[in-house]
């Protein structure tokens, strides 16, 4: 079965610096990948997704992630974090085969300091 | 378009009492979803659904009960509550496919006492 593990449980940066999230995921294939946001009492909302093709992909808010099938990781970037970016983020996978579920890592709560 | 609805926001149940949690899409999405989340834990998968009439165990499904009657619709019932199933439930649905995005509802924050 596949599984995410999101390494990092909190992260602090200073507003302006850049951002790396981890994520590594457990999967016999070639999964498909997302990261999700979530603020403060809302739901999740999608930053990006990757399933085929280029493995570095561009989403919303400035966000990038890297495809490296080597390393089994889908880590998120930011080059210049914003005090609206503080929130949760997870890293999500879904399975070619059976790929009506999506597995969620455990999360990254990101707090920035002005 | 409203999305995914999930209903109620907030509701306090005492052990043992029963409730079921509904919610609601407008997307005439194939697949819906029930998760939990708690604190250090992510979420959680507790039962899905890949059509209308269908449904499948997630990760922790014991305690809960779904039904997908219509397909715009995925109730989640609890039928004896335990302070266990303290959590704040997410209903999430999406289209066919293996790439798709997942919809998700604002939550629904259930204490049990």
């Amino acid at each position: 079965a596949q599984s995410v593990t999101q390494p990092d449980i909190h992260i602090t940066v200073s507003e302006g610096a850049s951002l790396e999230l981890r994520c590594n995921y457990s999967y016999g294939a070639t999964p498909y990948l997302f990261w999700y946001v979530q603020s403060p009492g809302q739901g999740l909302q999608l930053l990006l997704k990757y399933f085929s093709g280029d493995t570095l992909v561009q989403g919303i808010k400035g966000f990038e992630a890297e495809f490296k099938r080597s390393q089994s990781s889908f880590n998120l970037r930011k080059p210049s974090v914003h005090w609206s970016d503080a929130a949760e983020y997870f890293c999500a996978v879904g399975a070619p085969q059976g790929a009506q579920k999506l597995v969620f890592g455990q999360g990254t709560r990101l707090t920035i300091n002005p | 378009n409203a999305g995914v609805t999930q209903t109620p926001k907030f509701r306090v149940l005492k052990t043992g009492q029963s409730m079921t949690l509904l919610c609601a899409q407008d997307m005439n999405h194939e697949y819906m979803y029930w998760y939990r989340q708690d604190p250090g834990m992510g979420l959680r998968l507790i039962h899905y659904s890949v059509g209308e009439g269908t449904t499948a165990k997630g990760e922790v499904p014991d305690g809960y009960n779904v039904s997908r009657l219509k397909k715009q619709n995925f109730l989640l019932g609890l039928e004896s509550a335990a302070p266990s199933q303290t959590s704040v439930y997410f209903c999430a649905s999406r289209d066919r496919g293996q790439n798709t995005e997942a919809f998700f509802g604002q939550g629904t924050r259930l204490t049990v006492v």
